[in-house]
């Protein structure tokens, strides 16, 4: 059972370029973020879906986009890096995003550097 | 607005000894209080879940305490052990009348623990 699957797990870019940070769960869950995690400062929430075609912003969406086509996959765009968006992403689900918060189940992370 | 703060923000401590993280949180009203831990390079994972009506709940050597009244939750460690180095987060879930409720989770900045042999 593979639970959260992100990749990459590393990549540099530079100002201006665009790329798609890739998040896939096994676990047919419902709900699933992505949350970017800065020195000092707790997991943030940017986007969170609560099923398969409906998508809502959290508290830092700015400069990034999402989509949800499948229960399976949530892709997280960036559509010009900057250098504050270099930061580690989590993307994480859970079976229960709706009325309970349930438990959250966090893939391993990517590491962007923006230069 | 809601919060959460953790203390010590790191600590350092000899393998075999015991050591409590703190958890303060200001949020109203309150679902549930999680424990996450997180190695060096990974995610967090989950190690306990308490509710407003829970006061102890052990996982292993792991044993969190909660105190609804004074918005209070502590992690104690026994026996600590190197593999126990990693960062441990606070994570308070809100009473949300809404169905994306886990969209209002708050997270702590988490408390790197040093195992030292």
């Amino acid at each position: 059972n593979a639970g959260v699957t992100q990749t990459p797990k590393f990549q540099v870019l530079k100002t201006g370029q665009s790329m798609t940070l890739q998040c896939a769960q096994d676990m047919n869950h419902e709900y699933m973020s992505w949350y970017r995690q800065d020195p000092g400062m707790g997991l943030r929430l940017i986007h969170y879906s609560v099923g398969a075609g409906i998508t809502d912003q959290g508290e830092v969406p700015n400069g990034y986009n999402v989509s949800r086509s499948t229960t399976e996959d949530f892709p997280l765009r960036l559509l010009s890096a900057a250098p504050s968006q270099t930061s580690v992403y989590f993307c994480a689900s859970s079976y229960s995003g709706g009325w309970t918060a349930g438990e959250l189940f966090f893939g391993e992370g990517s590491r962007l550097t923006v230069l | 607005k809601n919060q959460v703060e953790q203390s010590p923000q790191s600590l350092i401590i000899l393998e075999g000894k015991n050591c409590t993280l703190q958890c303060n949180y200001t949020v109203s009203p309150f679902s549930n209080l999680r424990w996450y831990k997180q190695d060096t390079g990974r995610g967090p994972v989950s190690l306990t879940i308490m509710t407003f009506s829970e006061n102890t709940k052990s996982n292993g050597r792991y044993t969190a305490t909660l105190d609804a009244d004074t918005k209070q939750s502590s992690l104690h460690i026994t026996a600590s052990q190197l593999s126990d180095s990693a960062s441990y987060i606070c994570v308070v879930s809100p009473l949300f009348e809404g169905y994306s409720s886990a969209s209002k989770i708050i997270f702590g900045s988490g408390t790197r623990l040093s195992i030292r042999p």
